[in-house]
């Protein structure tokens, strides 16, 4: 069973400070991981990785990919409170999308 | 950007009552997702279709869920009879390789 593993669970920062969230993975035919965003509403996507040490970058968001040692990274730097959100990986393989139970992160003004 | 619309939004039942709930893929594609999301938990998936056929079911408690995609465009997703754990988001998805959701049908069973 393909598995997907967030940490930290949650996480509370101050405006401008900046974050790094991670995400570890076990999976049958790797094929992508993703990192999706979910405020209120929907998940919505942020990156999909599928090689390893090349960097996606997005304004103040980044990620990265180690096949490897079977993990991701998203950091966020200069924080601001719309980042406030729960961030999700997910993972592409054999059993499908998996999710992880996601990242609470909590920016204070 | 495909667009999925869902609906209710928002449905209260008492438990053994049903429910159903419908996605219609704005823009059309093969691929369609529904998953349930328990607080605090990530997403799970539930079913996956491709086009009018299932591709994955195995995660579907069947005994009371059941889900069809007629045409190969919109889906239903029904709970027949509902406990308390099935209180959830009822997120519906489309997709191959990055999924794009819809804003989710939120349950609560009483």
């Amino acid at each position: 069973e393909d598995k997907v593993v967030q940490s930290p669970l949650s996480l509370v920062v101050h405006e401008g400070d900046t974050v790094t969230l991670n995400c570890s993975y076990e999976v049958t035919n790797f094929r992508s991981l993703l990192w999706y965003k979910q405020e209120k509403k929907a998940p919505t996507f942020l990156f999909m990785l599928t090689s390893s040490g090349i960097e996606k970058k997005s304004g103040r968001l980044s990620s990265i990919l180690d096949k490897k040692e079977l993990f991701s990274i998203l950091n966020i730097t200069a924080t601001q409170t719309g980042d406030s959100a729960v961030y999700l990986c997910a993972v592409l393989g054999a059993d499908g999308l998996t999710f992880g139970k996601g990242t609470h992160l909590i920016i204070q003004p | 950007e495909a667009g999925v619309a869902q609906s209710p939004r928002y449905k209260i039942i008492e438990k053994r009552q049903s429910v159903a709930f419908w996605c219609n893929p704005i823009s059309g594609h093969a691929t369609l997702y529904w998953y349930q999301q328990i607080l605090g938990q990530g997403p799970k998936l539930l079913i996956q279709f491709q086009n009018n056929g299932v591709v994955d079911d195995s995660q579907l408690p069947k005994d009371r869920f059941s889900a069809e995609r007629l045409k190969g465009v919109d889906s239903t997703l029904k709970i027949q009879p509902a406990k308390l754990e099935d209180s959830a988001v009822y997120l519906c998805a489309i997709g191959n390789r990055e999924l794009f959701f819809g804003e989710g049908s939120r349950l609560t069973v009483l």
